[in-house]
């Protein structure tokens, strides 16, 4: 089984901390993502990684930035954190191409407070 | 572009009673269908997905779902739904990684 992993479960942090999220995947998935969850929202792409050293802006990228040293490793910095980035992260890779499942695994989350 | 509407944020159900949650997506070219489940406090996880093929996909936990193109339409049913499939469902749609969009969720209560 695909296992997509982030060190933290539950952080808090002060306004203008800068903050970092990781995430290790253990499939050797060459597309990596992060994701923002709020109520009535549903899941936004913030940034993804189609290979090392490689990535992209989503829909919110915003006062994020990322860094994929790693092909397993994709983390998500938050360089000053503000209380409207209050919410939880979610971490996922993707096993995509001609017959593969073009599926996205996704890590149980990150749920960061900003006070 | 494309979209996905799940028209309803909240769905409650008695246990073993059917249940079905909604999804509308649009877009100008085929897709990909997939439906998650987020259990409390939890990541998401594929329940079932539609590729190609047979219209009617059946997932996990005797989930099903039925992929209507000319309705645009991906409805996940259940005929009969237990207390532990009180969670959040979300509908996604992918023309590929770089285009997955996802739903705003519903949430399924299962009242006993």
């Amino acid at each position: 089984d695909v296992k997509v992993t982030q060190s933290s479960r539950y952080l808090v942090k002060r306004t203008g901390e800068k903050v970092f999220l990781e995430c290790v995947q253990d499939m050797d998935h060459e597309n990596m993502f992060w994701y923002r969850q709020d109520p009535g929202l549903g899941l936004r792409l913030i940034y993804f990684s189609y290979d090392v050293k490689m990535k992209e802006k989503g829909d919110i990228p915003e006062g994020y930035s990322v860094s994929r040293e790693k092909k397993e490793r994709f983390s998500l910095i938050l360089e000053s954190a503000s209380t409207n980035q209050t919410s939880m992260y979610l971490c996922a890779s993707f096993e995509g191409g001609e017959g593969s499942g073009n599926t996205i695994y996704f890590g149980e989350g990150s749920w960061l407070t900003v006070v | 572009a494309q979209s996905v509407t799940q028209l309803d944020s909240q769905v409650p159900v008695f246990e073993e009673a059917p249940v079905e949650l909604r999804c509308n997506y649009s877009s100008s070219v085929s897709v990909y269908l997939f439906w998650y489940v987020q259990y409390p406090n939890q990541g998401l996880q594929l329940l079932l997905k539609y590729l190609s093929g047979s219209t009617l996909v059946k997932g996990i936990n005797g989930f099903e779902a039925e992929f209507n193109k000319s309705q645009t339409s991906f409805h996940l049913r259940k005929p009969s739904v237990h207390i532990s499939d009180t969670a959040e469902y979300f509908c996604a749609v992918s023309r590929g990684y770089q285009k997955v969009t996802f739903g705003t969720g519903t949430k399924l209560q299962v009242i006993p």
